[in-house]
């Protein structure tokens, strides 16, 4: 079985502010995580992945993650938030030959 | 290259209805899968897809089904819809099946059920 958790369902930054949204996830096999963002009526578009090899992973805009396996963890950050990065973001996790499992979702608000 | 579509974009239905929607993967997808994204119980699987034969199937009941033609394209039929059914309904797809591959989102088709 596999799942995610997010914590905190909103996060407020102010613009140039460090970006982290917290990603910890429950797999039974090594898994592959993902940071999807969703803008207002839009689908989804992947930030980044980890599959294997590196556990830092970067990804578009300036996002990247790190995998932690002993905190079971894979948060994504950013240095320096912009206006342009409020959105809704999901982390997903995917083991095996199952489907992906997504977060909840934390909604990232940010202020000038 | 294009991106994933899905048509139609928006739907109003009323209760008892059904609702057949429709997603067109990237050229040279294969693989297409369906998700329901609700405010209370966010992005939950529907089925997957790869080669017209259904792989993976979530925890919907029977009037959710689908089914995916030679062409790549899926359809996804919604019977006796209820007020429940209302959210935004994407479909991603896949070059090749499997855990590695990334799914390209579309923009989802928003059904309300009145």
């Amino acid at each position: 079985a596999q799942s995610v958790t997010q914590l905190g369902s909103h996060v407020s930054v102010s613009e140039g502010a460090l970006v982290l949204l917290r990603c910890n996830y429950s797999s039974s096999v090594p898994p592959y995580l993902f940071w999807y963002v969703q803008y207002p009526n839009q689908g989804l578009q992947l930030l980044l992945k980890y599959t294997t090899g590196a556990t830092l992973v970067k990804g578009i805009n300036g996002f990247e993650a790190e995998f932690k396996k002993s905190e079971t963890s894979f948060h994504l950050t950013k240095p320096s938030a912009h206006m342009s990065d409020a959105a809704e973001y999901f982390c997903a996790v995917i083991s095996g030959y199952s489907t992906l499992t997504f977060g909840k979702g934390t909604m990232l608000l940010v202020s000038p | 290259k294009a991106g994933v579509t899905q048509t139609p974009r928006y739907l109003i239905k009323t209760r008892g209805q059904q609702v057949t929607l429709s997603c067109s993967p990237i050229s040279g997808h294969r693989s297409v899968s369906w998700y329901q994204q609700t405010p209370g119980q966010g992005l939950q699987f529907l089925f997957e897809y790869f080669s017209e034969t259904q792989r993976n199937k979530g925890n919907f009941p029977g009037r959710f089904s689908g089914r995916q033609f030679s062409n790549s394209r899926s359809e996804m039929n919604v019977s006796t819809l209820e007020l429940g059914d209302s959210a935004l309904y994407l479909c991603a797809s896949s070059s090749q099946a499997g855990p590695q591959e990334t799914q390209y989102f579309g923009p989802g088709t928003r059904l309300l059920v009145l």
